[in-house]
């Protein structure tokens, strides 16, 4: 069974940083894609990050894509002898509050997400 | 960046009608990469559509996603109760990978 568990979320000052977990299991971790999609609270969804996996691989390694909001400030990384995936938020703002969602994409694609975990919320407030 | 705007927003409805939800992207969706998901309160989404028609595994065949190019629709041929939630389209083929959700339309029970 694929099992997706977020953890890491909190509250924050603007301008702070935080480190987002996802501990996956039930797949070859290595072999899919991941993401990271946001949902602020009472809003909808906004994709905000994926990294490729090793059947998503180019000639030029694994590719990250983020939303043009985080370009810059969020950084997506993975660790594949832990099956975890990093969201790395650094000079968070209030508009970054919201929950925060791990997802897998769909074999040999970055998209769509077929497994999603439960989230993990992220306050950014003084 | 492709924006998605679903209508209606909402949609009252009696369990066996039928709801009838669209997606229309500002350009063209490169080779129909459309999804459709459903999230109910307190829940992570769920995949439903992909390949604007695709049905995922074991999703019931009153679910039904048809459209290309900018329009895209997804009917429910007959609603059960558990069908009643939000109901997101996602496009993923934008060419410069940013990859955007529409706003949502919520089906509520009438």
């Amino acid at each position: 069974e694929v099992q997706l568990v977020e953890s890491g979320g909190g509250l924050v000052q603007p301008g702070g940083s935080l480190r987002l977990s996802c501990a996956a299991s039930g797949f070859t971790f290595s072999s899919y894609a991941m993401s990271w999609v946001r949902q602020a609270p009472g809003k909808g969804l906004e994709w905000v990050s994926s990294l490729s996996g090793t059947s998503t691989l180019t000639g030029r390694g694994f590719t990250t894509y983020y939303a043009d909001s985080v370009e810059g400030r969020f950084t997506i990384s993975r660790d594949d002898s832990q099956n975890t995936v990093f969201l790395q938020m650094n000079s968070l703002r209030a508009e970054d509050t919201a929950l925060y969602y791990c997802a897998k994409g769909v074999p040999t694609a970055f998209l769509p997400l077929d497994y999603w975990g439960q989230g993990t919320l992220v306050t950014v407030s003084s | 960046e492709i924006v998605l705007t679903q209508s209606p927003g909402t949609l009252s409805l009696s369990p066996g009608e039928r709801a009838t939800l669209s997606c229309r992207a500002s350009q063209s969706v490169s080779s129909n990469y459309l999804a459709w998901y459903q999230q109910k309160p307190g829940q992570a989404p769920r995949l439903l559509i992909h390949g604007a028609s695709i049905r995922a595994t074991g999703l019931p065949d009153r679910f039904r996603g048809s459209g290309s190019g900018t329009d895209f629709t997804l009917t429910i041929s007959r609603l059960e109760p558990e069908d009643f939630g939000v109901y997101f389209c996602q496009q993923y083929g934008s060419s410069h990978k940013t990859w955007t959700f529409g706003q949502g339309t919520k089906v509520d029970i009438k």
